[in-house]
Parts: C-alpha cells; sequence; structure tokens
C-alpha cells in the first residue's frame, strides 16, 4: 500500500516568516511528488512537484525537499503571506497520472 | 476552455436514488481523472480515462458506480442507488499527455452530492 501521510492538520505562521510543511511516505515506488494548494469550493490547485532523481526543487517563494532516506518530503513557503493561507496536500503521481494524496494541512498565515 | 468545468455545484438525492455527474475537461487533454473526496479527508482515486477508453478503473466500487468518456460530450460519473457514505465533493481533473511531473492534473472546483 502506498502511503502518502501529513502528520500535522494544521499550522499557524506569522506573515513574513518560513511556513514549513511536511509528508511522509512508506513506499519508494514513485515517480513525482506534488504539492497542491487547495481553497474552500474550489478544487486542488498545482503548487510545485518534484522527481525522485532530485533533491530539491524551488520556484519564487516555494521550494520542496526531498529526503529519500528518511522517506520524507517538505515545502517551504518563504516569505509567507496571508493570501497562502489554504489547505495543502502533498500526493505521490506516478507516470500515468494517478495521484495518491495525504490527508491535508491547514496553513493559516497571521498578518 | 482552459478550466475544468464540472456539473452540477451540489446534488442532492435520497438514499436510493440515482446520482449523474459530468465534466468537461480542458480542450486537447487526453486524459481524465475522477477523485473522491469525503468530509474533507484527502482524495481518493476512482478512475481514469485516456480518451473515451478506461486506463485505470481501481478504485471504482463495482456494484453501483459507473463512468464514461464519449467523444464529443462530456465525461460522466453514475451512481446507481445512492447511499448515505456515497455523500462527498467529486473532483474531475484532466492532464494533457502521459504525466510526467510537468503535465500535471488541473483539477475542476468539484461537485457535492449530498445523500439524505
Amino acid at each position: 500500500d502506498q502511503q502518502v501521510k501529513q502528520n500535522s492538520p494544521s499550522l499557524s505562521v506569522q506573515e513574513g516568516r518560513i511556513s514549513i510543511l511536511n509528508c511522509d511516505y512508506t513506499n519508494s515506488m514513485f515517480d513525482y511528488f506534488l504539492w497542491y494548494k487547495k481553497y474552500p469550493a474550489e478544487g486542488p490547485t498545482f503548487l510545485i512537484s518534484i522527481s525522485s532523481i532530485k533533491d530539491k526543487n524551488e520556484d519564487g517563494r516555494f521550494t520542496v525537499f526531498l529526503n529519500k532516506s528518511a522517506k520524507h518530503l517538505s515545502l517551504h513557503i518563504v516569505p509567507s503571506q496571508p493570501g497562502d493561507s489554504a489547505v495543502y496536500f502533498c500526493a505521490r503521481g506516478t507516470s500515468y497520472g494517478k495521484l495518491t494524496f495525504g490527508q491535508g494541512t491547514i496553513l493559516t498565515v497571521h498578518p | 476552455g482552459e478550466e475544468v468545468a464540472q456539473t452540477p455545484k451540489h446534488l442532492v438525492r435520497g438514499e436510493g436514488q440515482k446520482a449523474k455527474l459530468y465534466c468537461a475537461p480542458i480542450k486537447g487533454h487526453s486524459y481524465v481523472f475522477w477523485y473522491q473526496q469525503v468530509l474533507k479527508n484527502e482524495f481518493k482515486f476512482l478512475i481514469s480515462f485516456q480518451n473515451e477508453n478506461v486506463f485505470d478503473e481501481t478504485g471504482m466500487p463495482k456494484e453501483r458506480f459507473s463512468a464514461k468518456c464519449l467523444p464529443n460530450s462530456p465525461c460522466s460519473l453514475e451512481i446507481q442507488a445512492t447511499k448515505l457514505e456515497d455523500s462527498a465533493v467529486y473532483f474531475c481533473a484532466s492532464s494533457p499527455d502521459r504525466f510526467s511531473g510537468a503535465n500535471v492534473l488541473t483539477f475542476g472546483a468539484g461537485s457535492r452530492l449530498t445523500v439524505l
């Protein structure tokens, strides 16, 4: 069973500070990990992805780190903004597009 | 269009009634996916299509759920004889080609099914 777990249901951060969202996985057979962001009453929106051959991928304020030995993935948002407040899902992606999602972490960024 | 369009936004059915949801993928996208999200928890994969062909149906409850993607028509997800546990938000997503990390899934806004 290819599990993806987000153990923190919520995270609260001050505007301008760093937000770190974490994700653990239990099986090494994957092609990509992705982070999606979701606002209420909307579908998930793609943020950033990382392939299994990389340790880090950066896109503006968003950086994803992959620690394969620890089977751990993290998303860093620097600096955090109030508009970043949303539910963040990590997901494992296969080559044919099927995604396995974590449970989500609610991020609240306070002004 | 440039968005995945799902209809209806909200559907209410009595237990035992049929429910049918629709999804128009982004034009030119070959792959369509259906996911179920219950009580804001994690998304459960149901089924995927490559054009009109079923690609992966490992997540589909076989007894009451069915799905189609026919040429020149929106894709559909149908639930016969709905049960209370079918209450969820159903998300459709599409992607342009075989997934590569660069070709990510674009999701629709979802259809909320409430079974009373």
